[in-house]
C-alpha cells in the first residue's frame, strides 16, 4: 500500500529564508506527483507537478525535485514571504491507470515577517 | 473563471438526516473526484468518475453514493448522516491523468 510521508509536519521560518519541504513515499510506481498549497479553510491550490519521467519543475520562486528510485521528493521555496504562509501537501499518482492520489498529511509553513 | 464550484459551503444535520453535496466544473474535465480531509488523516478519495456516466469507489465510500449527472456535475449523497462524517468534503476535476487536479473551496459539514 502506498503511503506518503511529509517531514517535518510544521516549519516556521524568518521571511527572506530558502527553505526545502520533504515528502516520501513507499511505493516507487508511481504516475506523477504534485504539490500543493491550502490555505486556511480554502482548497487545494495546485502548485507544480511532476511526471514519473522527469527529474525536477519550476514555477517563479518554487523549485520540486522528484528521485523516484529513492522515494523522495523537495519543494525549495527561495526568498520566503510572509504570504507563503499555508499547508502544503505533497499527493503522488499510483501506476497502472489508477485515478487515486495519494495524499501526504502535509508540512504547515509560517513565515514570520 | 469559476473552476470547481462547490455548494453549501457549510451544512449542519441532524444524525439521520440526508443530504447531498453538488460539485460542478467549468473546465471540461472528464474526470471527478470527491475526497474527505479530517484532522491527522489527510485526504482520502470517496468516489471518483472517470468520464460521464462512470463512478467508482475510492478509500472510504462506505455511507455515500454519488451521481455523474453530466459532464459538469458530480454530487456526493448522504443517505443517513452519522456524526462521523463530519468533515471537509472537496470535489476535485482533472482533464486527464497526466493533468494536475483541480479543487474546490469545500464544504464544512458538521453532524450532530
Amino acid at each position: 500500500k502506498q503511503e506518503v510521508t511529509q517531514i517535518p509536519a510544521a516549519l516556521s521560518v524568518p521571511e527572506g529564508e530558502n527553505l526545502v519541504l520533504n515528502c516520501s513515499f513507499t511505493d516507487s510506481a508511481i504516475y506523477n506527483l504534485q504539490w500543493f498549497r491550502q490555505d486556511p479553510g480554502k482548497g487545494l491550490t495546485s502548485l507544480l507537478l511532476i511526471q514519473s519521467s522527469q527529474r525536477e519543475q519550476t514555477s517563479g520562486r518554487l523549485n520540486a525535485s522528484l528521485d523516484k528510485s529513492s522515494g523522495r521528493s523537495t519543494l525549495y521555496i527561495a526568498a520566503s514571504q510572509p504570504g507563503d504562509s499555508a499547508t502544503y501537501l505533497c499527493a503522488v499518482r499510483p501506476e497502472g491507470g489508477s485515478e487515486k492520489l495519494v495524499f501526504g498529511k502535509g508540512t504547515k509553513l509560517t513565515v514570520n515577517p | 473563471n469559476a473552476g470547481v464550484t462547490q455548494t453549501p459551503k457549510f451544512q449542519v444535520l441532524k444524525t439521520g438526516q440526508s443530504m447531498t453535496l453538488q460539485c460542478a466544473q467549468d473546465m471540461n474535465h472528464n474526470s471527478m473526484y470527491w475526497y474527505r480531509q479530517d484532522p491527522g488523516m489527510g485526504l482520502r478519495l470517496i468516489y471518483y468518475s472517470a468520464s460521464e456516466g462512470t463512478t467508482d469507489k475510492g478509500e472510504v465510500p462506505n455511507g455515500y453514493n454519488v451521481s455523474r449527472l453530466n459532464k459538469r456535475e458530480f454530487s456526493l449523497r448522504l443517505e443517513s448522516a452519522a456524526p462521523s462524517q463530519t468533515s471537509v468534503y472537496f470535489c476535485a476535476s482533472s482533464g486527464q491523468r497526466w493533468l494536475p487536479q483541480h479543487f474546490g473551496d469545500g464544504t464544512r459539514l458538521s453532524i450532530l
